[in-house]
């Protein structure tokens, strides 16, 4: 069985840093293209950050970009997100997710498994 | 301000048929695959309807999905109460080298 574990969310102020971790069970993950989105509280769906299967390939919203980095490890099935320079605005729950493509023009297909998501709140 | 549009709510009585359009442009929709997603409150996301119009295993022939040109529609009959969740469009952007999501759909059955 598929299985995505998100960890690492918490309440952290403005300007401080936090690691996402998912974790990942259940299938090949070095062969899944890994994903972030995010909700904030009683809002839709964003997308954060992809990374291809071998890490040859990132990509972030222009929102995060400089902010967030995305990795993995494939001997660990893990997935992080190292969050930096954080704002109020970045409060929202954080869901991993597996996708199928990745390439240097696109980097979806579809999220076809989800983690159940972890908190970040940020505010002083 | 989400890049594809789709309408805040909709609703349909049990058993009668619900459409929720998402509508983009040729950056977006026009030139890449749709998914769908079903969110029901307080869970994660799920995978309804991959490449335009294929389902999962396990999702019933209840929910379809089209595109035609910018645009493009989930379809579920037979509305059940469980049916009850937000909906989610989603699809590459190939100007914002981004993914993009509609912002969501409210099924209510009456």
């Amino acid at each position: 069985e598929v299985q995505l574990v998100d960890s690492g969310g918490g309440l952290v102020k403005p300007g401080g840093s936090l690691r996402l971790s998912c974790a990942a069970s259940g299938f090949t993950f070095s062969d899944y293209t890994m994903t972030w989105v995010r909700q904030a509280p009683g809002k839709g769906l964003k997308w954060v950050s992809s990374i291809s299967s071998s890490s040859y390939y990132i990509y972030y919203a222009d929102s995060v970009k400089g902010r967030f980095t995305i990795s993995r490890d494939n001997a660990k099935n893990s997935l992080f997100l190292q969050m930096n320079s954080l704002r109020a605005e970045d409060t929202a729950v954080y869901y991993c997710a597996t996708d199928r493509y990745c390439s240097s023009t696109s980097c979806f297909d579809y999220f076809d498994y989800w983690g159940q998501g972890t908190l970040v709140t940020v505010s002083s | 301000q989400s890049v594809l549009t789709q309408p805040p709510s909709v609703s349909a009585a049990p058993g009668q048929k619900v459409t929720i359009s998402c509508s983009g442009s040729s950056s977006n929709i026009g030139n890449n695959y749709v998914s769908w997603y079903q969110q029901l409150p307080g869970t994660a996301p799920k995978l309804l309807i991959y490449d335009n119009n294929k389902r999962p295993s396990g999702i019933p022939d209840r929910f379809s999905g089209s595109k035609s040109g910018t645009s493009a529609t989930l379809g579920i009959t037979g509305l059940q109460t469980g049916d009850e969740a937000d909906y989610y469009c989603g699809t590459w952007d190939s100007s914002l080298s981004a993914v993009v999501f509609g912002g969501g759909t409210k099924v209510t059955v009456l």
